[in-house]
């Protein structure tokens, strides 16, 4: 267990409307991801971070945004939700492995509906 | 774009035997891979790295790598029921900034029938 949490795990919404989603760690881990999940397509990264403030694009990061104003929390926005982002979606965060080698770790997802 | 093939499956094998899961990359760059286990409607699950070439076993679970062929494979030996399971190969890709991130394949969906 990597301690970390994300909340909601389960949310309905409809198209046009705001959702944030949060990602919450409490080992101080520098490094913390956003990916999606969905048939067909595998994990995908959405953005990611390197540190507090400081975040950049994954591959799939169009109408998504991040925000780390500390080192705990990253939270994923979805400006104005369309159907197409209808997913599971996967934090994570890495720490480096015995080679240095960074190997990242998940929470438990949350899924979430556009209608 | 740095790619990580899977083959999708469904693997199915009966228990006891070796499941056999493979995974070519595209970046030759990449230095550091790994096996997660996938239950339905889980969470990923991390259960090996590899970061030379050759073979590195952890009990029951075996992670070969071969740099030249640009090759990964994981062999469960023994396999269970509780094995049954999506496995996902990831590779390591250094970002122009110098950052590191994961590419994923799309998984092998592994059956193991009693």
């Amino acid at each position: 267990d990597a301690g970390i949490t994300q909340s909601p795990r389960h949310k309905v919404t409809e198209t046009g409307t705001p959702v944030t989603l949060r990602c919450h760690q409490t080992e101080n881990h520098r490094y913390m991801y956003w990916y999606r999940q969905d048939p067909g397509h595998g994990l995908r990264l959405i953005h990611y971070s390197y540190g507090v403030k400081d975040t950049d694009k994954g591959e799939v990061s169009d109408g998504y945004s991040v925000s780390r104003s500390k080192t705990e929390d990253f939270l994923l926005t979805l400006e104005s939700a369309t159907s197409s982002q209808t997913s599971v979606y996967f934090c994570a965060i890495s720490d480096p492995g015995t080679s240095g080698a960074r190997q990242q770790f998940f929470g438990p997802g949350t899924r979430l509906t556009v209608l | 774009q740095k790619e990580v093939e899977q083959n999708s499956g469904p693997l199915s094998v009966p228990e006891g035997a070796i499941a056999s899961l493979n995974c070519t990359y595209s970046d030759r760059g990449s230095q550091s891979f790994f096996w997660y286990r996938q239950y339905s409607g889980k969470s990923p699950e991390l259960i090996m790295s590899i970061y030379s070439n050759g073979d590195k076993e952890d009990g029951r679970f075996t992670a070969q790598l071969n740099k030249a062929s640009q090759y990964v494979s994981l062999l469960i030996r023994d396999s269970q029921p509780s094995d049954s399971a999506t496995y996902l190969c990831a590779v390591n890709v250094i970002t122009q900034g110098g950052s590191e991130k994961l590419v994923f394949g799309k998984g092998t969906k592994l059956t193991v029938n009693p």
